[in-house]
């Protein structure tokens, strides 16, 4: 089956700074998601990216579907501690074929 | 957020003893999913349900059954528990076709 691999594993960042993730696959998409999961709690939704080259913004968050359809990333802008978490990115080919990559681990420093 | 419940949120069991997980939702969604989430692997889809009755197997479904006798219930039974099921287990749900998986709080299952 389709295997993201996704990058950085972790980052120990200061608070303020830029963070930047990324997730690529062998095999094309045709949806791109970003979670964020806080311990003991399930993934929640950031973004949803539906069209190749499509850039979308929430908030201090900012995520592109690659032109190939086969990558994505997400940058956090000026970090704050409550980005602390593991962030998850998923491609999607249909409602029932949803795959993960195995999460970056953010660590902002007061 | 979508009201999607797990119980239970945590159980211990032992080895070979049947297991099942609920995952509840009120949100009349058609589409339901279990994962398993493991260090390294991010989540993987174990089974999935798009309506009542109507199920498929995913991406890891070996020892792992589900039945959705209800729109809003879909259970997720080990029938015979192995250290190798040690994990935490999602839920989720959606509208359907490409709409967003919305996901419960998760089980923590420890099998000994």
């Amino acid at each position: 089956g389709q295997q993201l691999n996704q990058s950085p594993q972790s980052m120990f960042i200061q608070e303020g700074e830029d963070v930047s993730m990324n997730c690529t696959s062998s095999s094309i998409f045709n949806t791109w998601l970003w979670y964020k999961q806080e311990p003991g709690e399930g993934p929640v939704l950031l973004i949803a990216l539906y069209k190749a080259g499509e850039l979308t913004s929430n908030g201090r968050l900012t995520a592109q579907f690659g032109i190939t359809r086969k990558d994505s990333f997400l940058n956090i802008s000026a970090s704050i501690p409550s980005d602390v978490g593991i962030y998850f990115c998923a491609g999607q080919l249909n409602n029932n074929d949803m795959r993960f990559g195995a999460g970056t681990r953010l660590t902002v420093k007061p | 957020d979508a009201g999607i419940t797990q119980s239970p949120r945590h159980k211990v069991t032992e080895t070979g003893t049947p297991v099942t997980l609920r995952c509840h939702q009120t949100e009349n969604h058609r589409y339901m999913y279990w994962y398993r989430q493991d260090p390294g692997h991010g989540l993987r889809l174990i089974h999935y349900s798009y309506g009542v009755k109507d199920t498929d197997k995913g991406e890891v479904s070996d020892g792992y059954s589900v039945s959705r006798s209800k729109t809003e219930d879909f259970l997720l039974t080990l029938e015979s528990a192995t250290s190798s099921q040690t994990s935490v287990y999602f839920c989720a749900s959606s509208a359907g076709g490409t709409d967003t998986q919305y996901f419960g709080p998760g089980t923590r299952l420890t099998v000994l």
